[in-house]
């Protein structure tokens, strides 16, 4: 089952750019990337996902490597709201959850 | 639009006993998966019910059991608990397609005593 690392833990200033790396070095042809993140007492809540092409929502902005053996989230602006831990997952394209590892995430702190 | 529910918010139970949890999907979702999440740790898959049937399992004993209704409701029920077993449970819905989305619920906060 395709595995993703995370560092365990980042700080942003609040205002500033933040960029989560990901990688996922075993990734096959058809997994998506997804990104959840979890604010304290609260379940996941998606963020953005893609498959080869960088992509762009209003919260975030997905960005793919070439290989697509890595990726970063992108958040232009955090604010304190967006202290969270995230997650990078791999979704196969089989219709069953089963083969998705969540793992530790990255634990975002943002400094006012 | 509503949003996926989970009840009971908390619930403390003593090992040995039996559980029942709930949930209940956003509108217009097929698919409930239930994620048991021990502290510091990400979400660990239990099992998918698709159309009321059981549609992909994780690494979980049959002890952990699941339900799925016609109005894509959910139960997850575990017998003769275990102090592991102490941790939150989340349930999510989503439209069963590649790669598709999950929405997830606030999670039941259970403890086994």
């Amino acid at each position: 089952d395709a595995k993703t690392t995370q560092p365990n833990s980042m700080e942003s200033n609040e205002e500033e750019p933040v960029h989560l790396p990901c990688n996922h070095s075993t990734i096959s042809g058809t997994d998506y990337i997804h990104w959840y993140r979890q604010l304290p007492s609260q379940g996941p809540e998606y963020v953005i996902h893609g498959l080869t092409s960088n992509v762009n929502n209003r919260m975030a902005s997905l960005a793919i490597a070439e290989d697509r053996k890595s990726s970063t989230l992108i958040l232009h602006r955090a604010t304190l709201r967006d202290a969270a831990v995230y997650y990078c997952i791999l979704h196969p394209t089989e219709t069953s959850y089963d083969k998705v590892i969540f793992g530790p995430g990255t634990s975002l702190s943002v400094i006012p | 639009e509503t949003g996926v529910t989970q009840s009971p918010t908390h619930l403390i139970k003593t090992r040995g006993q039996q559980v029942t949890l709930r949930c209940s999907s956003q509108s217009g979702h097929n698919t409930v998966s239930w994620y048991q999440q021990a502290l510091g740790q990400g979400p660990q898959f239990i099992f998918q019910y698709y159309r009321e049937e059981e549609n992909g399992r994780g690494n979980f004993p049959p002890r952990f059991s699941g339900l799925q209704f016609p109005n894509y409701s959910s139960e997850l029920n575990v017998n003769a608990l275990e102090l592991d077993d102490s941790a939150l449970y989340l349930c999510a819905s989503s439209i069963l397609a590649r790669g598709d989305t999950q929405y997830f619920g606030p999670g039941t906060r259970l403890t086994v005593l």
